[in-house]
């Protein structure tokens, strides 16, 4: 059983880096069939799928084309775990963030229990 | 990436079947079989309910179906029960490997 475990501040200031971090157990952040997502979620913009790490053989990490210019998503493999950090947020950025496991075919099977994190001053 | 089309409510009484539609275009849903559903109660994380248009995981009732048809996707839940009630997400693999969400659709049961 994957257990997803989120960390990070629930309070951002405009135009700084927002932070957070999925810790895993049950899987590794290095398997070779899993692949490990960050999704965020605000009444204005509903579910949004923000990016992943996977790996196959290398490291490969995609991103939603509406952050790719400020994200960045790092796997961790001395802790078992990926992090999220988004830079220059504004109060758009607003919402409650995910980490997920899963594939495109599998779908995301696992969830962390989500982290509300406001921007503002 | 535009987000998928799915109503913004359907309802139905319990007994009956269901069914949330979820659209897309020839760069994501219909260019895979990589839809999958999410059902989200109030406060929580969202849970996998099919994957791969009309796979369920392990544990998921048989009541809930997935299909696929060209550029549309849909979510069938028959015998609706109280416990269905709840926001449903489709969520697509698209040709610039990226993940594309559906709006969401609110499902009342009456």
């Amino acid at each position: 059983q994957v257990q997803l475990q989120q960390s990070g501040p629930g309070l951002v200031k405009p135009s700084q880096t927002l932070s957070l971090t999925c810790a895993i157990s049950g899987d590794s952040v290095s398997s070779n069939s899993a692949a490990w997502n960050w999704i965020r979620q605000s009444p204005s913009r509903g579910l949004e799928w923000l990016g992943r790490t996977y790996y196959r053989s290398k490291w490969f990490y995609e991103y939603a084309v509406s952050v790719k210019s400020r994200i960045t998503i790092n796997p961790d493999t001395s802790k078992n775990q990926f992090s999220l950090q988004l830079n220059s947020v504004t109060p758009e950025d607003t919402a409650v963030y995910f980490c997920s496991s899963g594939t495109a075919a599998a779908g995301m099977g696992y969830w962390g229990q989500g982290t509300l994190v406001t921007v503002s001053s | 990436q535009s987000a998928l089309t799915q109503p913004a409510s359907v309802s139905g009484s319990p007994g009956q079947s269901i069914t949330i539609s979820c659209t897309g275009t020839s760069t994501d849903v219909g260019s895979y079989n990589y839809v999958s559903w999410y059902q989200q109660h109030p406060g929580k994380a969202p849970k996998l309910m099919i994957r791969d248009v009309s796979n369920r995981p392990s544990g998921v009732s048989n009541r809930f179906s997935g299909s696929k048809s060209g550029n549309t996707a849909s979510l069938t839940i028959s015998g609706l029960q109280a416990e269905d009630e709840a926001d449903y997400y489709c969520c697509s693999y698209t040709t610039s490997s990226t993940l594309v969400f559906g709006g969401g659709t609110k499902l009342t049961v009456l």
